[in-house]
Formats: structure tokens, C-alpha cells, sequence
């Protein structure tokens, strides 16, 4: 069972579209993270939200955790070739002293021109 | 280092054979974490490091998956007897400490092949 669902998996459209990755789970996060991820290199840091209801905006991108630290969305206005990538969605749960941010499948996002 | 170095960058293994992926995480994170993907799927948990110690390896798949950081900074994974189903992409990332809110940082990972 994967504990964090992104949807849609796949995800091709033009230019200048908008468009909404979803990031759902059954657990409640203390946090949670968005990466993205090019072929041959490792994720890199979008965002953190950590607050119920945040809401984080990063130039054309807009972060949304929600009310109940569940679940989480991405959307990007006006979509650009530069942003296709994997988005990844990552979940930190915390017990104790431990510390293990869990990923989801990820969202392969291809804007073409 | 500016970053997250991981080498080698490719490795291909025949079945049956030892092998050791190195990582080097920033100077100063005190904190380190391997991760595994594969084709398709997200980054899958395996261990992480605080310091010199294991704090969690409950995503070490198997006896055959092992990792070492003595000193606190280079960690080792380290996998016994390679069978096909472990290649894989090995990510390791380090953070300043566990938890840390400002995210991890990757590196490039080290693109394991079993044949």
C-alpha cells in the first residue's frame, strides 16, 4: 500500500496551460515536501508547508497543504517547457527521534511547446 | 563540497558479485539518507544516518543491503551477493539535521545494473 497517492501519474499539455497535481494520504504529516526531479539527476527542493490550510506560492507555482495535514496540490499557471520534470510530493512523519520522509509514485509532467 | 557527491555514477555488476556505492554529503549535515528508485516510481526509503549511527534501517530490504558511516560525513551502502532485481537508482541525500524543514539535498545518484 503506498502511503502517499499522486494523481495524475502522467500528465502532457501545451504551453501556457494550467494544470493541478494532487498528493493524498491516509497519515497526517508533520510536513510535508514538493520536489522535482530531471532524467539522470536527483530531486531537488520545491517548498515545505507545514501548517494546516498553508498555502505557498513560488513564482507561477502555488502550494497548497491541506486543512487536515493529509493531503497537499501543486498547481502551475501558464505552464512552460522548462517545467517538465517529475514532481514528487514527500511526506515527513515523526515518532520519537525518528525521521523518515516518505515519497510518492510521482507526477511526470511533460509541457510541450 | 558545494553539494551531494555520489560515486561511482554507473556501476554494472555481474549476478552474484559485491558492491560499494559511495556518498559524500555536504560538509557540516549531520544527517544522511539512501534512497532507491526505479524506472518510473519515486525515490523508496532504505536507511538513514544521524551522525555515525543508524537511526532507522527498516528500508533495507534484505541481509544482503548494508551501510556504514564511521566518521559521521562519507557513508557506504554496501550490497552482498547483487541479484537483478537490485538495479536500481541509488540516491543518497543529506540534510543539517534530521527533520530539517529546509528539505534534503540530493545527489545524482548512482545508477546500479545487475546483469
Amino acid at each position: 500500500t503506498q502511503l502517499l497517492e499522486q494523481s495524475p501519474q502522467f500528465l502532457s499539455i501545451q504551453e501556457g496551460e494550467n494544470l493541478t497535481v494532487y498528493c493524498n494520504s491516509s497519515s497526517v504529516f508533520s510536513s510535508l515536501q514538493w520536489y522535482r526531479q530531471e532524467p539522470g539527476e536527483g530531486p531537488v527542493l520545491l517548498v515545505t508547508v507545514v501548517t494546516g490550510g498553508e498555502v505557498k506560492k513560488l513564482k507561477r507555482l502555488t502550494f497548497q497543504f491541506g486543512d487536515a495535514r493529509k493531503d497537499s496540490s501543486l498547481h502551475i499557471t501558464a505552464a512552460q517547457p522548462g517545467d517538465t520534470g517529475l514532481y514528487l510530493c514527500a511526506g515527513l512523519i515523526t515518532g520519537g527521534s525518528n525521521y523518515k520522509l516518505t515519497f510518492g509514485k510521482g507526477t511526470l509532467l511533460t509541457v510541450n511547446p | 563540497g558545494a553539494g551531494v557527491s555520489q560515486t561511482p555514477s554507473n556501476k554494472v555488476t555481474e549476478k552474484g558479485k559485491y558492491v560499494e556505492l559511495r556518498c559524500d554529503p555536504i560538509s557540516g549535515h549531520t544527517a544522511l539518507y539512501w534512497y532507491r528508485q526505479s524506472l518510473g516510481q519515486g525515490p523508496e526509503f532504505l536507511i538513514y544516518f544521524q551522525g555515525t549511527g543508524a537511526a532507522d534501517d527498516s528500508g533495507l530490504p534484505n541481509d544482503r543491503f548494508f551501510a556504514v558511516r564511521p566518521e559521521g560525513s562519507v557513508s557506504t551502502l554496501k550490497i552482498q551477493r547483487t541479484e537483478r532485481g537490485d538495479s536500481a537508482v541509488y540516491l543518497c541525500a543529506s540534510s543539517l539535521a534530521a527533520g530539517n524543514l529546509g528539505g534534503y539535498t540530493f545527489g545524482s545518484g548512482t545508477r546500479l545494473t545487475v546483469v
